[in-house]
């Protein structure tokens, strides 16, 4: 059952434009979320993350943003560069869990 | 600062052989420990996770194995491989209460 869905596989966007990525979440108990991205053949990194006390968080061209009334939270990258060209993951987790819960990535192209 | 080493960083392996991937943490004490595979196209799936020495939690019934024998160190193993092992091994590391979850540089497995 996947708790954590990624409704888009892939993105392209324009060098110097915003890229939006969404995520949904079907789990009430999450509390707490995160943004991974990935090159090939590369362990992911950990980009920002999100309580559920706050609805966005912002570090340098990447901000996160969360709705937990609509169980949606977004990332947004502004602004794209061609070193951002990477598949992103967003995971989830609840207090207490030992786990994250990830969604099935979305592959984002910069053209330049 | 903390590290994560796996190894090796490819490995072809025939069908029916033995396997045992590597996976040590420096810079950090009693760690949670975690193994994921994705399969080629795929996103990335639990296998194990280990909260202490010696404590082992399977998500998925398989054909693998996971054995941690000291506080860092996180070993992967199975005794007759299949060709549906095949994939991108991480292991990741993190450090409770924090939610984060730091990942190796993967081992790439190929089963002939």
């Amino acid at each position: 059952d996947q708790q954590v869905k990624q409704n888009s596989p892939s993105l392209s966007v324009q060098e110097g434009r915003i890229s939006i990525l969404n995520c949904d979440y079907t789990n009430s108990m999450f509390d707490y979320f995160l943004w991974y991205k990935k090159y090939p053949a590369e362990g992911p990194t950990f980009l920002i993350s999100i309580s559920s006390i706050k609805d966005k968080n912002e570090d340098g061209r990447f901000t996160v943003f969360l709705n937990k009334s609509a169980k949606h939270l977004s990332l947004h990258i502004v602004p794209s560069q061609p070193g951002d060209s990477a598949v992103y993951f967003c995971a989830a987790s609840g207090s207490n869990d030992y786990k994250l819960s990830f969604g099935a990535g979305t592959t984002v192209t910069v053209r330049a | 600062s903390q590290t994560i080493h796996q190894w090796p960083a490819t490995l072809v392996q025939p069908v029916g052989s033995p396997l045992s991937l590597e996976c040590t943490v420096e810079g950090t004490s009693n760690p949670n420990l975690y193994w994921y595979r994705q399969a080629a196209g795929r996103g990335l799936q639990l296998l194990f996770y280990s909260v202490g020495i010696g404590q082992i939690s399977s998500e998925v019934p398989q054909n693998l194995s996971a054995s941690r024998p000291q506080d860092r160190q996180f070993i992967l193993s199975s005794k007759k491989l299949l060709l549906s092992d095949s994939g991108f091994y991480l292991c990741a590391w993190r450090s409770p209460p924090l939610y984060e979850q730091y990942f190796g540089p993967g081992t790439r497995l190929t089963v002939t």
